[in-house]
């Protein structure tokens, strides 16, 4: 079956360390997202990619950093510098621009 | 102004009650918008595409209105199923695919 898939669904990290979350998609599609969601919140883009090899930055993309090297891989890095990295982030994919976005089940990220 | 906005709510409803969210947009190129149903601690899940005028499914409607920049989602007969967060968002400038906070429902019994 085709889909979007996230790794781990959950993580926890020591303060200071970078962590890098998994997102592939065997949907064979062009545009993929990465959103941060915090609770009772919606989602907040952070980075995302239209082609390989090319990616825009989102609203919230300070301390986070993206590599799109493949059409199906798309990894996000979670640096020291982003000040409040525990949250859930949200990987997604779509076919085009205005079509409807595909989500992976999340990963959890706890930093103590 | 945000680029998607939506009222955050609860709106708590019984069961059995038409309910009726509205999500506001301030780019008035954006072509399409989509319904998403997120369940606590999911992600969120495809409910309706909107692309022209509006679109129907059962006992969802979503409408859009590109003069007043706003498209609305109607449940009908809620069950307590519907239960859940209720997030809008499209395309807006430079491709960027935008999100509302989601607005949270409540069927009850």
């Amino acid at each position: 079956d085709g889909g979007i898939t996230q790794s781990p669904k959950y993580l926890f990290r020591k303060e200071g360390q970078n962590v890098t979350l998994s997102c592939e998609q065997n949907l064979n599609h062009d545009a993929m997202y990465w959103y941060r969601q915090d609770p009772g919140q919606g989602l907040r883009l952070i980075y995302y990619s239209q082609i390989v090899n090319d990616f825009q930055k989102g609203d919230i993309a300070e301390g986070y950093s993206v590599s799109r090297e493949k059409k199906e891989s798309f990894p996000l890095t979670v640096t020291s510098a982003q000040k409040n990295p525990t949250a859930f982030y949200l990987c997604a994919s779509s076919i085009q621009t205005n079509s409807p976005l595909h989500f992976g089940n999340g990963t959890r990220l706890t930093v103590t | 102004r945000k680029e998607v906005e939506q009222d955050p709510g609860p709106f708590n409803v019984p069961e059995g009650a038409t309910v009726a969210f509205n999500c506001t947009y301030s780019n008035s190129a954006s072509q399409s918008f989509f319904w998403y149903r997120q369940d606590c601690r999911k992600e969120p899940k495809l409910l309706m595409s909107v692309y022209s005028s509006g679109n129907e499914d059962g006992r969802f409607t979503a409408q859009l209105n590109r003069a007043s920049q706003y498209i609305s989602l109607l449940i009908r007969d809620s069950k307590l199923s519907d239960s859940a967060t209720y997030l809008c968002g499209g395309p807006t400038s430079y491709d960027k695919v935008i999100f509302g906070p989601g607005t949270s429902l409540s069927v009850i019994p």
